[in-house]
């Protein structure tokens, strides 16, 4: 079964630590993605990368910033954790445009 | 700009009830079209997807979806909804020209089903 796995479920951070987040896909999609969702907005992209190596700035990246060192793993990492970065985190990836698949997510909590 | 409307927030069914969550988007020519599903605490799953051709799609769970060009809606469906059902429902929708890789999301239908 294909599968796109996040590190973690559950997580909490002190303010001011950086965070590592970690997402794994095995389809050797080329695009991924990571979103994050809060009550009442949505899915709300932060990066996505569609090759190794390349970035490229979703609609809030400020704060965060991405890793794509291999084509089966893109990282999500908080520079310096906030509390108004608790949320949930989604990885996604996909081939083309024909849909994407995710990970069961990760709830990050910074206190 | 491309846009998704789900035009309800929250609905409440009854089990065995039928279901119709709706969905428009704003595009110029025909996208492909996307319905996924979250259950509590998870990530979303697809539930089915229209790129062409026959314009009512199936997909899993019971679920179908007919894609109305006219209308720019693609409006999901299921006959007879269980406790199970209860979740939340994203329309997303990806342009088909261009490289555009990204999906447009609506703001989801949270839904709940009495007993």
């Amino acid at each position: 079964d294909v599968k796109v796995t996040q590190s973690s479920r559950y997580l909490v951070k002190r303010t001011g630590e950086k965070v590592f987040l970690e997402c794994v896909q095995d389809m050797d999609h080329e695009n991924m993605f990571w979103y994050r969702q809060d009550p009442g907005l949505g899915l709300r992209l932060i990066y996505f990368s569609y090759d190794v190596k390349m970035k490229e700035k979703g609609d809030i990246p400020e704060g965060y910033s991405v890793s794509r060192e291999k084509k089966e793993r893109f990282s999500l990492i908080l520079e310096s954790a906030s509390t108004n970065q608790t949320s949930m985190y989604l990885c996604a990836s996909s081939f083309s445009r024909y849909g994407y698949t995710f990970g069961s997510g990760t709830r990050l909590t910074v206190v | 700009a491309q846009s998704v409307t789900q035009p309800d927030i929250h609905i409440t069914v009854s089990e065995g009830a039928s279901l119709e969550l709706r969905c428009n988007y704003s595009y110029g020519a025909t996208p492909y079209l996307f319905w996924y599903v979250q259950s509590p605490g998870q990530g979303l799953q697809l539930l089915l997807k229209y790129f062409s051709g026959d314009t009512l799609v199936q997909g899993i769970k019971g679920f179908e979806a007919e894609f109305k060009r006219s209308q720019s809606s693609f409006n999901l469906r299921k006959p007879s909804v269980h406790w199970s059902d209860a979740a939340e429902y994203f329309c997303a929708v990806a342009p088909n020209a261009g490289n555009n890789r990204k999906l447009i999301w609506g703001l989801g239908t949270s839904l709940a089903v009495n007993p």
